[in-house]
């Protein structure tokens, strides 16, 4: 099944610790995203590549850290410094311009 | 930074009337992208539109992209309670430049 996956689903987290979202595609494609959503608030872009190990700040990367070291695989880690991480996080990839999106991980942070 | 407003943020039917939702740019877009996140779910790439005047149609779904490439439109005729969810534009400026607008969310009663 080709396709684009997220793990886990949910994910709880206590204030000060970092955490890592896994974002992995069989799809081949070259570009990968990273965007927040909030209620009310669409999508917003974290980060994007377009090709292994290289990547670009979105509208709200302040607080967010990422890699590409494989074609497959685009983590994203959500540091400490992050002021409201909570929220849901959603991975997508694109080879021709449309994006396909992951399920998602709800991020909650106490 | 470049944005696209979205209106009306909610729209509440009852089945079988039409809904529409307008997407909105200050600067000309290069193309723009519709997609659908059902309750729960993440979105689903609908459509893209390139041309200038560009009319698509999915079955119900009526896409436009307006002749000066800075609006567009969603229309849905005879609404179902399948066509609940929040619909998204996302307008393209460059290759990699996708900003999403914050969506409308519909909600349609038997």
């Amino acid at each position: 099944d080709g396709g684009i996956t997220q793990s886990p689903k949910y994910l709880f987290r206590k204030e000060g610790q970092n955490v890592t979202l896994s974002c992995e595609q069989n799809l081949n494609h070259d570009a990968m995203y990273w965007y927040r959503q909030d209620p009310g608030q669409g999508l917003r872009l974290i980060y994007y590549s377009q090709i292994v190990n290289d990547f670009q700040k979105g509208d709200i990367a302040e607080g967010y850290s990422v890699s590409r070291e494989k074609k497959e695989s685009f983590p994203l880690t959500v540091t400490s410094a992050q002021k409201n991480p909570t929220a849901f996080y959603l991975c997508a990839s694109s080879k021709t311009g449309e994006q396909y999106f992951g399920p998602g991980t709800r991020l909650t942070v106490t | 930074g470049q944005q696209v407003m979205q209106i009306p943020q909610y729209q509440h039917v009852q089945e079988g009337e039409d809904f529409t939702t307008y997407c909105n740019s200050s600067t000309t877009l290069s193309n723009i992208q519709w997609y659908k996140q059902r309750p729960g779910g993440h979105p689903v790439f609908l459509i893209q539109l390139v041309k200038s005047g560009e009319v698509k149609k999915q079955k119900r779904l009526t896409f436009q992209f307006g002749e000066a490439k800075k609006n567009s439109s969603l229309h849905i005729t005879a609404t179902q309670t399948t066509d609940v969810g929040t619909y998204f534009c996302a307008g393209i400026w460059g290759r990699w430049a996708l900003n999403f607008g914050k969506g409308t969310s519909l909600l349609v009663t038997p």
